[in-house]
């Protein structure tokens, strides 16, 4: 399995706060990518990374910032939790190159109440 | 832009039977393409994909998958369904020469094997 750990593995937290998620890689992998899982709409793209201090936004970006200092470490932030963000969201990365593919972590289940 | 539909968000299959999930791409050029399975509470996991070699492209636990450009898709198949591969499967189209950040995902399939 690659190399990549997402924490934490389950979230509760209340509306209003603040809430990071952290995706760790041990791959070298230049590409690291936020999605979040929602029923009925598949994985859609919060933000990606093409290296460090590099990212840009995805489809569904509104409410999340994100950040990369390591090669090996992307965070994600939901500077203020909404209910509308409670998901399942998953890290992935992914090597040089629009034909390789991409590996998955195991998700973080975040909810908002 | 690039966009992926997959055609139905449940589909039920005997154990033994045909598996057939639907995969229709959009793109101004050939695509890469790539399907996943997930298990559950787990996260994706690659079970093939397309990158303009051979249009038939064998995966893992027994699918494949045939691009045909005339008809702009990428289905998936096994010819007889276990009940190990219940799970959601999702297609996913990138493009060549393209933004790293553009890898576009489907809607997911959801396959149930009834024994």
């Amino acid at each position: 399995d690659a190399g990549i750990t997402q924490s934490p593995r389950h979230k509760v937290t209340e509306t209003g706060t603040p809430v990071t998620l952290r995706c760790h890689q041990t791959e070298n992998h230049r590409y690291m990518y936020w999605y979040r899982q929602d029923p009925g709409h598949g994985l859609r793209l919060i933000h990606y990374s093409y290296g460090v201090k590099d990212t840009d936004k995805g489809e569904v970006s509104d409410g999340y910032s994100v950040s990369r200092s390591k090669t090996e470490d992307f965070l994600l932030t939901l500077e203020s939790a909404t209910s509308s963000q409670t998901s399942v969201y998953f890290c992935a990365i992914r090597g040089r190159g629009t034909n390789a593919e991409a590996f998955f972590g195991q998700g973080t289940r975040l909810t908002v109440v | 832009a690039q966009s992926v539909t997959q055609l139905g968000s449940h589909v039920s299959v005997s154990e033994g039977a045909l598996v057939l999930l639907r995969c229709n791409y959009s793109s101004s050029v050939p695509p890469y393409l790539f399907w996943y399975v997930q298990y559950p509470n787990q996260g994706l996991q690659l079970l093939l994909k397309y990158t303009s070699a051979a249009t038939l492209v064998k995966g893992i636990n027994g699918f494949e998958a045939e691009f045909k450009k005339s008809e702009t898709s990428f289905h998936l198949t096994k010819p007889s369904a276990h009940m190990s591969d219940a799970a959601e499967y999702f297609c996913a189209v990138s493009v060549p020469g393209g933004s790293q950040g553009n890898l576009i995902f489907g809607k997911g399939t959801k396959l149930s094997v009834k024994p």
